[in-house]
């Protein structure tokens, strides 16, 4: 238990389908973060939230869409997605520039586009 | 761009094997520094961080990790494998200019080692 918690585990969606995968942290932390894990590629960095507010997006197609509702809760809405975006993706929460300190992960959501 | 190398994609080793991965990045100011595992099925943790001070770390369970400024180098090693070890590791970097706390990652190495 990392103190990251994500939901759904597992997700199978068709190309027209919409989901949404939510990330919870009760750190304290105030920097979130979306990670793209596929097979035999680096961690791609997506997303990065700092207090609540977008700071960062790294060329991601607008078929994903983030949210942050508060510094708790981070969210990833989807929609016509692709094959190929099929992944694990990984959440993430620090608290960075009070002597930076390492990101704690989540379990992952594992992506199916069928 | 801050990037991050790991030479080795897949290590083979015996129990009781010493094990050294190569981490190397590309970033010329001061960086904070990290080796993460991700044993199968389960989330990724940390092995152990460098920030300033001592170049040479210790993490948990037996690893450690040297910080070679002048090679942009932040390899891992543990003395003696076990079984239990098998699991992929993955070096990061946070460039400390950035006060977002992201972490740039290598593409991994899945360290495999037999009983």
């Amino acid at each position: 238990e990392t103190g990251v918690t994500q939901t759904p585990r597992h997700l199978v969606m068709g190309m027209t389908n919409k989901k949404s995968l939510k990330c919870e942290q009760h750190l304290g932390h105030n920097a979130m973060y979306w990670y793209k894990q596929s097979a035999k590629k680096p961690l791609e960095l997506m997303f990065v939230y700092s207090l609540e507010e977008r700071v960062e997006n790294n060329s991601v197609p607008s078929r994903f869409s983030p949210e942050c509702p508060n510094s708790s809760h981070l969210f990833l809405h989807l929609h016509t997605l692709q094959p190929e975006d099929s992944a694990l993706y990984l959440c993430a929460s620090s608290k960075p520039g009070q002597g930076i300190t390492e990101a704690f992960f989540g379990q992952g959501t594992r992506l199916t586009v069928v | 761009a801050q990037s991050v190398s790991q030479h080795n994609h897949h290590v083979i080793l015996s129990e009781a094997a010493s094990l050294e991965l190569g981490c190397n990045y590309s970033y010329g100011g001061t960086v904070n520094l990290f080796w993460y595992v991700q044993y199968p099925g389960q989330h990724l943790q940390l092995l152990l961080k460098y920030f300033s001070g001592d170049p040479l770390v210790k993490g948990i369970k037996g690893f450690e990790a040297e910080f070679i400024k002048s090679k942009f180098s932040f390899n891992l090693r543990k003395p003696s494998v076990q079984w239990s070890d098998t699991a992929e590791y993955f070096c990061a970097v946070n460039a400390y200019s950035s006060n977002t706390g992201k972490l740039i990652f290598g593409q991994g190495t899945t360290l495999q080692v037999k009983p």
